[in-house]
């Protein structure tokens, strides 16, 4: 089943911040983020399994609420090059062959 | 990171004619691999998951005799579109995950491919 996205875009200038959520009705083993530039195939960003925790790395960072299936990706002090399309993909089972099934996205565009 | 790849990374043909999308897993074996669609400005959809030495497993909606998967080794899973038609053009992404390593999906670059 598909995870929903939200916002579905957002628009921000240089500097600010951003949180992007992605919410399943189901349990999930994992969420996975990644960021895709147009043209371009998506790049891995983080994995969040499920236990409840929290990663970041430089200035995006990512919880994952078990109780709430619910991941959020934190954008702090955006970078021109932030802007793109953030898909989490998410699986409720882990073994070796499990595809993810991704969001809808959410197009982030950030300005100077 | 592992890395995959896939050729071509573009394609133009005519429609009616067949092509060919070959991805492969350059530093791994991978018995699972996966087969994405994704038109301008929406989701990847999961196509397929293609398995080293048995058949592939299609979702529901897409055609198997028409998106052939053929998965012969452990670095190497192919999707052949058959007598292509406009609405088949598309970004085909596909994607594999490292046995024993992690749960990270690595994506190819994609191939984007244009029917006329």
């Amino acid at each position: 089943q598909q995870p929903v996205q939200s916002p579905q875009a957002v628009i921000l200038r240089e500097g600010e911040d951003a949180v992007i959520n992605c919410s399943s009705s189901k349990a999930l083993y994992s969420v996975h983020w990644y960021r895709q530039k147009h043209g371009e195939a998506p790049v891995f960003l983080m994995i969040l399994l499920k236990g409840g925790e929290q990663k970041g790395h430089e200035k995006i960072s990512a919880s994952f609420n078990e109780k709430k299936q619910q991941s959020s990706l934190y954008l702090t002090a955006s970078q021109l090059s932030y802007s793109g399309t953030y898909f989490c993909g998410t699986e409720r089972g882990y073994s070796g062959n499990t595809p993810l099934v991704f969001g809808k996205g959410t197009r982030l565009s950030v300005i100077a | 990171g592992a890395v995959v790849s896939q050729h071509p990374s573009w394609v133009i043909c005519k429609s009616g004619t067949s092509v060919k999308i070959e991805c492969r897993s350059l530093d791994f074996q991978a018995t699972t691999m996966f087969w994405y669609r994704q038109f301008p400005k929406q989701s990847l959809m999961l196509m397929a998951t293609s398995n080293e030495g048995s058949k592939a497993t299609y979702e529901q909606g897409v055609e198997k005799d028409k998106f052939l998967i053929n998965h012969a080794s452990l670095t190497l899973s192919t999707l052949t579109v058959t007598s292509a038609h406009p609405e088949d053009s598309s970004f085909y992404i596909c994607s594999a995950r490292e046995p024993d390593v992690g749960n990270e999906q690595f994506f190819g670059p994609g191939t984007r491919l244009t029917v006329l």
